[in-house]
């Protein structure tokens, strides 16, 4: 199975401010990499894909970036409804796997 | 619109069957272009994927489940299933269904784009 960890495993933010996450697999996944935002008593939803691709609808805030076990979450601006705990998830081989997640909350 | 919705009892005894339904609408689960899927959420193990299926009836599980998992699917009622045995309170979660989306232009992303709300399945006596 494909190990994904994430750092920090939790952040303290401002509205306004620049966060970064970070996302690392244990083998090379040749940029199949998804994130999610997830919300207390909510599904995940899809934030990105294919490491830097935004599905219709997420804020340009959003972007992400990374190649080969090293991936980044960037929220440039956040905004109130970003708090929120965000995955990773590699899309490369079955199993397919998920980071253990990282909570941003405010600071 | 799409729309999933998993059905099923939220309170499972200990070494029974889980089963569950996710009910599907808005598009067609033969559409041909998408997995199935099942993935579950406890506070001990994080989010997991528990397997997919495609409109053929081909399905893909997680080899740490295989041997108590199993998926299907009916295309005439736009639905899909898993069923669980041997259950213990591991296996007490969240469980969601989501489709699973192959290609975006030709080019293979494998994205869980749409989800459902999740359905508590509590394993206890």
């Amino acid at each position: 199975d494909i190990l994904m960890t994430q750092s920090p495993s939790s952040l303290s933010a401002s509205v306004g401010d620049r966060v970064t996450i970070t996302c690392r697999s244990s083998q090379s996944i040749s940029g199949y990499l998804n994130w999610f935002q997830q919300k207390p008593g909510k599904a995940p939803e899809a934030l990105i894909y294919a490491t830097s691709s935004l599905p219709s609808g997420v804020p340009s805030r959003f972007s992400g970036g990374g190649s080969g076990t090293e991936f980044t979450l960037t929220i440039s601006n956040l905004q109130p409804e970003d708090f929120a705990t965000y995955y990773c998830q590699q899309s490369y081989s079955r199993p397919l796997t998920f980071g253990p997640g990282t909570k941003v909350d405010m600071k | 619109q799409l729309h999933l919705q998993e059905s099923g009892p939220g309170l499972v005894k200990p070494s029974e069957t889980l089963s569950l339904t996710c009910i599907v609408s808005g598009d067609s689960v033969s559409s041909g272009n998408d997995y199935w899927d099942w993935i579950r959420q406890s506070p001990g193990k994080g989010l997991e994927w528990i397997g997919s299926i495609f409109y053929t009836g081909t399905a893909y599980y997680n080899p740490s489940l295989m041997n108590r998992v199993s998926i299907s699917i009916d295309t005439s009622k736009d639905e899909f299933s898993l069923n669980l045995n041997s259950v213990t309170a591991a296996d007490t979660a969240i469980y969601y269904c989501a489709r699973r989306t192959q290609k975006i232009f030709g080019v293979v992303i494998n994205l869980f784009d749409s989800w459902g709300q999740g359905t508590l399945v509590t394993v206890s006596s």
